[in-house]
């Protein structure tokens, strides 16, 4: 069966700060692979997806990057973070014609 | 008007209740549709896909209705368990990848 890490599972980040973020997939090949932030109290943000190695599209724009540098393994970074930045992050992974997206566990981000 | 709307809730019912939530869509595109769930600062899971002719799983019955872009989830005799936000999603093909909406969610609150 497939399953999705994501870590680290809670941060906090002063204002300025790099930032990079992991998630990586088991048990599929070739997912599509998509990064999330939710606010707090606020719906999914997609930020970006991706549907193969090194092909990344940003759904938004903003001063976070994200690249895929291996078939399962997706990265999310950022050089300098801003307060707005705090939220939670959601990993999620695709593989089905309907759809369907499977999420990881999240890394709630603070920036102060 | 936003691509998908939900009633923000929160929907605060006994156990045992039955309980109904509605979600309408904006784009009359969208190819497939789902319920998922989401339990306080967890990741989204997904409840259910939602089918043309209506689908059932154990006490959760969802429909959909192409015509009016209306999809509903119906919650049969609430558990305790059952106290989540309840995600309302609709998919796109978009550029070649399923891109999912997310509504923002309708908040359930079930009481002894």
């Amino acid at each position: 069966s497939q399953t999705i890490h994501q870590w680290p599972a809670t941060l906090v980040q002063p204002v300025g700060s790099p930032l990079s973020l992991e998630c990586t997939v088991e048990g599929t090949s070739n997912p599509n692979l998509y990064w999330y932030r939710q606010a707090a109290g606020r719906g999914l943000q997609l930020l970006f997806y991706s549907v193969g190695i090194g092909q990344i599209s940003s759904e938004v724009p903003q001063n976070l990057s994200a690249s895929r540098p291996q078939d399962r393994q997706f990265i999310l970074s950022s050089k300098k973070l801003l307060l707005s930045d705090s939220g939670f992050y959601l990993c999620a992974w695709s593989g089905t014609f309907r759809g369907e997206q499977f999420f990881g566990p999240g890394t709630r981000l603070t920036v102060l | 008007r936003k691509e998908v709307e939900q009633d923000p809730g929160p929907f605060n019912v006994p156990e045992g209740a039955t309980v109904a939530f509605n979600c309408t869509y904006s784009n009359s595109a969208s190819q497939s549709f789902f319920w998922y769930r989401q339990d306080c600062r967890k990741e989204p899971k997904l409840l259910m896909s939602v089918y043309s002719s209506g689908n059932e799983d154990g006490r959760f019955t969802a429909q959909l209705n192409r015509a009016s872009q209306y999809i509903s989830l119906l919650i049969r005799d609430s558990k305790l368990s059952d106290s989540a936000t309840y995600l309302c999603v609709v998919n796109l093909l978009s550029g070649g990848y399923n891109k999912l909406i997310f509504g923002a969610g309708t908040r359930l609150a079930v009481h002894p």
